[in-house]
């Protein structure tokens, strides 16, 4: 059982609205990422983090911004949701050190935007 | 965004049968990979993974295959049960450090 941690599962919301989606792990690892899965589709990498204080930008374009405040926790922010933002996001995590990256994901949280 | 409908390759067996799904990647750079399964609801969980100096890696009922001259990689699973049914994806990792690029899911259907 993965030890990374998604809040909420599920959330509708309407368009304007500000939303964060949580993200915790308890393996202590440095390196946290969410990826946007549209259904049916690929995973498309939105932020990064190696360790506290370090944000990156992923290869796919997003309005959500992210915090790593804390090793454990790395939440994502709209501040103003749309449709466009309906999707499924998954948030990983992976050892510390260099080299082979195994990923482990939480369940998800999965959007809609109305 | 929100997709209109599924993209995904769709491959059906029978329940017993074994089963091979196919992965195809362009950076010849790529030196680590791994099969995700997920499962509808839940998020991807890491099956096996083979690093660019092999060609060949196995586990309990699944085996992968590396073909880097074509940059091909397969995932294959021995008598193939109702529990593996799911979308398979493969993943690469390119040097150190960074996060996994996805490739488009194969969705496994096993039928009884």
């Amino acid at each position: 059982e993965a030890d990374i941690y998604q809040t909420p599962r599920y959330l509708v919301i309407g368009t304007g609205k500000k939303i964060t989606l949580e993200c915790s792990q308890t393996m202590g690892h440095d390196k946290m990422y969410w990826y946007q899965q549209d259904p049916g589709m690929e995973l498309h990498l939105i932020h990064y983090s190696y360790g506290v204080n370090s944000t990156e930008k992923g290869d796919l374009s997003s309005e959500s911004t992210v915090s790593r405040i804390r090793t454990e926790h790395f939440p994502l922010t709209l501040e103003s949701a749309r449709p466009s933002h309906t999707s499924q996001y998954l948030c990983a995590s992976s050892e510390p050190g260099t080299g082979a990256n195994v990923l482990t994901f939480g369940a998800g949280s999965r959007l809609t935007v109305l | 965004g929100e997709s209109v409908g599924l993209h995904l390759p769709t491959l059906s067996v029978q329940e017993g049968d074994n089963s091979i799904i196919n992965c195809a990647y362009s950076n010849s750079a790529s030196d680590y990979f791994i099969w995700y399964k997920q499962e509808s609801g839940k998020g991807p969980q890491f099956i096996i993974d083979i690093r660019s100096n092999m060609d060949k890696r196995q586990g309990q009922r699944v085996t992968v295959l590396l073909n880097k001259t074509v940059k091909h990689l397969s995932l294959q699973i021995a008598a193939t049960q109702p529990g593996d049914s799911a979308v398979y994806f493969c993943a690469e990792n390119i040097g150190s450090g960074y996060a996994l690029n996805f490739g488009k899911g194969t969705s496994l259907l096993v039928t009884p």
